[in-house]
């Protein structure tokens, strides 16, 4: 079935350093892919997504590239902020009778200043 | 920007009772959504809905569950009889089509809570 693994948190790291939460998928044909994020007492707010194979996704200094080969879909930011700190849920979006997301079990960032 | 909204924000139930969780979903958006995320779980979608049907649902949306769009802006969720499981954040989304290339937009949840 359609599946998304993504790296356990917490992760913890100081400000300005480089990030990566690490995702796969599992999916017949060809999905899209997004990150999304979960501020504290927010919702979900879309980050990033990307839609074909090899298409980079991005927005406020993250990114994301769509690896079919390696069916891998990393978040990575070069400096990180205090105000990053969220869980960020890698999703998958695989038509089948009905669009529905299936989300990976979120990673938990904290930045320390 | 447009926005999904959901109230309450937070609800709290005895078990067996019935809850409903409304959702406003943005406006010219016609595929709605509802997700739940247990405390500390994954994400997990529940049912989808377009033209005043059921689209998909999952094994988690049984007898139990319904939703419903009432009216042309609200979309509800409910619950009849309310077990301790079902204790969760859920979540609306809406979206314009169902491409899996269009973004689902999410409202802010409901955290319902039975006792």
């Amino acid at each position: 079935g359609n599946s998304v693994t993504q790296m356990e948190g917490p992760v913890t790291l100081s400000e300005e350093a480089f990030l990566t939460i690490n995702c796969t998928y599992t999916a017949t044909g060809y999905p899209s892919l997004f990150w999304y994020v979960q501020y504290p007492g927010e919702g979900l707010q879309l980050l990033l997504k990307a839609t074909k194979a090899d298409d980079k996704g991005s927005n406020k200094g993250f990114e994301a590239t769509y690896r079919k080969e390696t069916t891998s879909f990393h978040l990575e930011k070069g400096s990180v902020q205090v105000s990053d700190s969220a869980v960020y849920f890698c999703a998958l979006n695989r038509y089948s009778s009905a669009s529905k997301i299936i989300f990976g079990s979120g990673t938990r960032l904290s930045i320390r200043p | 920007e447009p926005e999904v909204t959901q109230t309450p924000s937070h609800q709290v139930t005895q078990m067996g009772q019935e809850v409903i969780l409304r959702c406003v979903p943005i406006s010219n958006h016609l595929y709605f959504y509802w997700y739940r995320q247990i405390l500390g779980q994954k994400v997990e979608f529940l049912v989808s809905f377009y033209n005043n049907e059921i689209s998909e649902k999952s094994e988690i949306f049984d007898d139990q569950f319904s939703v419903e769009r009432p009216d042309g802006s609200n979309f509800t969720l409910k619950i009849r009889s309310t077990k301790l499981e079902d204790s969760a954040m859920y979540f609306c989304a809406s979206s314009e089509s169902s491409s899996v290339q269009e973004t689902q937009y999410f409202g802010p949840g409901t955290r319902l809570l039975v006792l």
